[in-house]
């Protein structure tokens, strides 16, 4: 099992430039979720998604779109990039209360960087 | 707004002793606190958790606190070691049925040999 795995790991972007983040799970888990983790600030939650074909806003949605056309990934998107947006990014899935893989698990990050 | 926070952000230890990471809560409707460690470079890896309906959970070599009337939470490493070295996180779920985490700043866990 790979568990998590997000694309690419490193990225540098210009002001204005457009990319998409990728994230794939294979535990079957129903929620996903797309974090940034910025100095001194912990991890906030940007979107997130309780199901295929759902989508949801978290703590810092502004500036980024996510999809989930497929159950086992989760697309963060970012049509216009800004510097604020430099950050790792990182993507956890879980499974259903009771399923046993109620705990959310992490991939091992992207590193966006944006001039 | 509410808020997960910590109390230190960096807690250097010897090798051998016994550390207390602190976590501070402001949300008292939050049922489901978890702890998560993260080393340089790598995504946060889940350690133990509790229920708002326990004081005290152990795992191997930690235990967790929970002290819900002043909204007190806390990691104790027993034997700390060189490889517990890293950032721990202490986080909250806010959502019933779903979990949907809000995370503190960080503490920084430095353990010399």
């Amino acid at each position: 099992n790979a568990g998590v795995t997000q694309t690419p790991k490193f990225r540098v972007l210009k002001t204005g430039q457009s990319m998409t983040l990728l994230c794939a799970q294979d535990m079957n888990h129903e929620y996903m979720y797309w974090y940034r983790q910025d100095p001194g600030m912990g991890l906030r939650l940007i979107h997130y998604s309780v199901g295929e074909g759902t989508t949801a806003k978290g703590e810092v949605p502004d500036g980024y779109n996510v999809s989930r056309l497929k159950k086992q990934n989760f697309l963060l998107g970012l049509e216009s990039a800004a510097p604020s947006q430099t950050s790792v990014y990182f993507c956890a899935s879980a499974g259903v209360k009771g399923s046993g893989a109620n705990v959310l698990t992490f991939g091992a990050g992207s590193r966006l960087t944006v001039l | 707004g509410e808020s997960v926070g910590l109390h230190l952000p960096t807690l250097s230890v010897q090798e051998g002793d016994n550390s207390i990471i602190n976590c501070a809560y402001s949300n008292s409707a939050s049922d489901y606190f978890i702890w998560y460690k993260q080393e340089s470079g790598k995504g946060p890896q889940f350690i133990i958790d509790i229920r708002s309906n326990m004081d005290k959970r152990q795992g191997q070599r930690v235990t967790v606190l929970l002290n819900k009337t002043v909204k007190h939470l806390s990691l104790q490493i027993a034997a700390t070691q060189p490889g517990d070295s890293a950032v721990y996180f202490c986080a909250e779920n806010r959502e019933t049925g779903f979990q949907k985490l809000v995370f503190g700043t960080g503490t920084r866990l430095l353990v010399s040999p």
